[in-house]
């Protein structure tokens, strides 16, 4: 049973548009959330992460948007780039080592 | 990450035997994790090593096995491998001393199991 769920599955973006990718959680221990960024062929690396004791956080064109009471955060890429186009892991831990991963989003931008 | 090297990088093999990926890693973190990627299920974790003498099962350990043969050096074997055990396998490390610990993979192995 997955501790953190993510939507949606897959999504097409246009160049320029925004994307964003939802996660849910329901573990109130967790404490840490990390998102991974996964291109064909190669590991996930960290995109960037968010403690909740802030509800955003942003670099360059990549958002964390994080509601604790709901126990929500997404992702969001704006002006997507072609280059974006890889698969996106959300994450939540409750003590920095033990990772429980989201199902994975594909994007696609589309030139 | 070309700080962690997983072998081999594919591996097509028959119901039965005895198979072991191998993860090197050269960023000297002391720790070093093993998870399986299936479509649609994200990573599951299969075991973590803190250090050479402390191993743990993660999520979903049964039917795999690790060593931890040095700090750098981590290896997951599957003693009867199963068709079920077909998937992607990464291996990650990270520095206890990092205060978010991010965790740096590998690029992967690919395993079939016919």
């Amino acid at each position: 049973q997955q501790q953190v769920k993510q939507s949606p599955q897959s999504l097409i973006v246009q160049k320029g548009g925004i994307s964003i990718i939802n996660c849910a959680y329901e573990n109130t221990a967790f404490d840490y959330f990390p998102w991974y960024q996964q291109f064909p062929g190669k590991g996930p690396a960290l995109l960037i992460a968010i403690r909740p004791d802030v509800s955003e956080k942003k670099e360059g064109r990549f958002t964390i948007s994080f509601n604790k009471s709901a126990k929500q955060f997404s992702l969001h890429i704006m002006d997507s780039q072609p280059g974006d186009s890889a698969t996106y892991f959300c994450a939540a831990t409750s003590n920095d080592y033990k990772l429980s991963f989201g199902a994975g989003t594909t994007v696609t931008v589309r030139a | 990450d070309a700080d962690v090297t997983q072998t081999p990088r594919n591996r097509i093999t028959k119901t039965g035997k005895r198979i072991m990926l191998e993860c090197s890693q050269t960023k000297g973190h002391d720790r070093m994790y093993w998870y399986r990627q299936d479509p649609g299920l994200g990573l599951r974790l299969i075991y973590y090593s803190f250090d050479v003498k402390d191993i743990n099962k993660g999520e979903i350990s049964d039917g795999y096995s690790v060593s931890r043969q040095a700090q750098a050096k981590f290896s997951l074997s599957l003693e009867s491998a199963i068709p079920n055990q077909t998937a992607l396998y990464f291996c990650a490390t990270s520095d206890r001393t990092d205060p978010d610990q991010p965790q740096h993979f590998g690029d992967g192995t690919r395993l079939s199991i016919l």
